[in-house]
């Protein structure tokens, strides 16, 4: 399947600082799911969006599915240094045949 | 139980060895999944078996050999693999195929 293109590759933010990153898809998703995965572990699931305009918060997280249903952002407000990681949007085609096909991921660099 | 089991973590095997690594969960989830992970990459699909019947091979070279058991294993049998095969192996299970995966600690295999 197409995959999803993620941005940015890298962030350095100072804690305290908000952070985003963004998925965009050519191809109208059916749902998109994001996916935290820290340094030497595996990706953890956060959480899946599946309705148009869709916005979900999880504490200092948001996470946005776009209105037309190919695009999707994930925020942080106020980065802790736990927040550190990689963040992984996985896309599903709405074309039913579900090939989970992960974004590039954002690396975020949390400095104290 | 809520958590998927991979063994071993850690894996070295000379080019002409044939060994396997072996994933289990106990959440009666009837889709999992063999990923392949570089580092500083996202994981890249390479089978998904759905109800125990292998419905989707990503192009996978043959020395990758996958294997359900049952609904509850999935092994992933290696055979005269190459330098450039290194890298973490992660599997994934979900509910089926169009919900969240869960996924292992993954194993770090060298090939030497």
């Amino acid at each position: 399947g197409q995959q999803v293109m993620q941005i940015p590759q890298y962030q350095h933010v100072q804690e305290g600082e908000d952070f985003t990153t963004y998925c965009n898809s050519s191809t109208t998703l059916s749902n998109i799911q994001w996916y935290k995965q820290r340094p030497g572990g595996h990706p953890v699931f956060l959480i899946q969006l599946v309705k148009s305009g869709e916005v979900k918060k999880q504490k200092r997280l948001t996470f946005q599915f776009g209105e037309a249903k190919k695009n999707s952002s994930l925020h942080i407000t106020a980065t802790q240094t736990t927040d550190v990681g990689t963040y992984f949007c996985a896309e599903d085609t709405s074309g039913g045949s579900y090939i989970p096909t992960f974004g590039r991921g954002t690396s975020l660099i949390v400095h104290p | 139980d809520t958590e998927v089991t991979q063994t071993p973590k850690h894996l070295v095997m000379g080019m002409t060895n044939k060994k396997s690594l072996k994933c289990e969960q106990h959440m009666g989830h009837r889709a999992m999944y063999w990923y392949k992970q570089k580092a500083k990459k996202p994981p890249e699909l390479m089978f998904v078996y759905s109800y125990e019947k292998l419905s989707i091979n990503e192009s996978v070279p043959s020395r990758f050999s996958p294997e359900c058991p049952n609904s509850s294993l999935l092994n992933l049998h290696l055979h005269a693999l190459q330098p450039e095969d290194s890298a973490l192996y992660l599997c994934a299970s979900s509910q089926d195929r169009h919900n969240e995966q869960f996924f292992g600690p993954g194993t770090r295999l060298t090939v030497l």
